[in-house]
């Protein structure tokens, strides 16, 4: 079964470092997202891609997160510097084209620590 | 402020029994809405789903109910097995709005 995938699992880091993060979709999905989860939150949406196009990056804190999707297949997240308050999971998800009733389906997430 | 919402943070629910999920949200424009099941150190899964133009989804042993005039929707499970155990988010979106989930409900199913 096709599934999304995320690395590194978990990363611990002092903050004012940088840190990555790579998605890999399930294979033909044009939507890609990333989400940012807070313990005891649900996941709240940072950035939409379509293909390579970000069309939703309105949550995206662009001061110190940047993200792309150069080729419009996987992605990178990036956070510079890193701050106490980034320790959350990184969720990636994926669909086939970004439609309302599709499902979005989510890799098993980069869960981030903060030091 | 808070489109989805679920109020309960966690349930306790003994095997073979009824378990139900209550959600609620704020936004009229909503009109698809998600159930996603998730375990520790896993990412969300989907579970099930409902359109606006309907009130009731089944799939096997859950069931989504949706109360469009009370703005409300419940997830049933029945009959409830100890796998169940995990936090289940709502989620719902609607016209150009991104998905927008709940803070999540921990489900313990007690054998």
């Amino acid at each position: 079964e096709a599934e999304v995938a995320q690395s590194p699992r978990y990363k611990i880091t002092e903050k004012s470092q940088a840190v990555a993060f790579w998605c890999d979709p399930i294979s033909g999905h044009a939507t890609l997202y990333w989400y940012r989860q807070i313990l005891g939150q649900g996941p709240e949406l940072l950035v939409q891609f379509q293909d390579e196009s970000v069309v939703d990056d309105s949550q995206l804190p662009k001061d110190r997160f940047s993200a792309e999707r150069l080729k419009g297949v996987d992605s990178t997240l990036k956070i510079q510097p890193a701050e106490l308050g980034d320790s959350a999971m990184y969720l990636c998800a994926s669909s086939l084209s970004g439609l309302l009733e599709e499902t979005q389906y989510f890799g098993p997430g980069t869960r981030l620590l903060v030091l | 402020d808070q489109q989805v919402k679920q109020n309960s943070p966690s349930l306790s629910v003994q095997e073979g029994r009824i378990s139900i999920l209550n959600c609620d949200y704020t936004n009229s424009m909503f009109d698809y809405f998600l159930w996603y099941k998730k375990y520790p150190a896993e990412g969300p899964t989907f579970l099930i789903s409902i359109s606006s133009i309907k009130d009731k989804n089944e799939d096997g042993r859950f069931t989504v109910f949706l109360n469009k005039s009370a703005k409300h929707l419940s997830l049933h499970i029945v009959p409830s097995q100890p796998g169940d155990s995990a936090v289940y988010f709502c989620a719902a979106r609607g016209g150009n709005t991104p998905l927008v989930f709940g803070k999540g409900t921990r489900l313990s199913v007690i054998a």
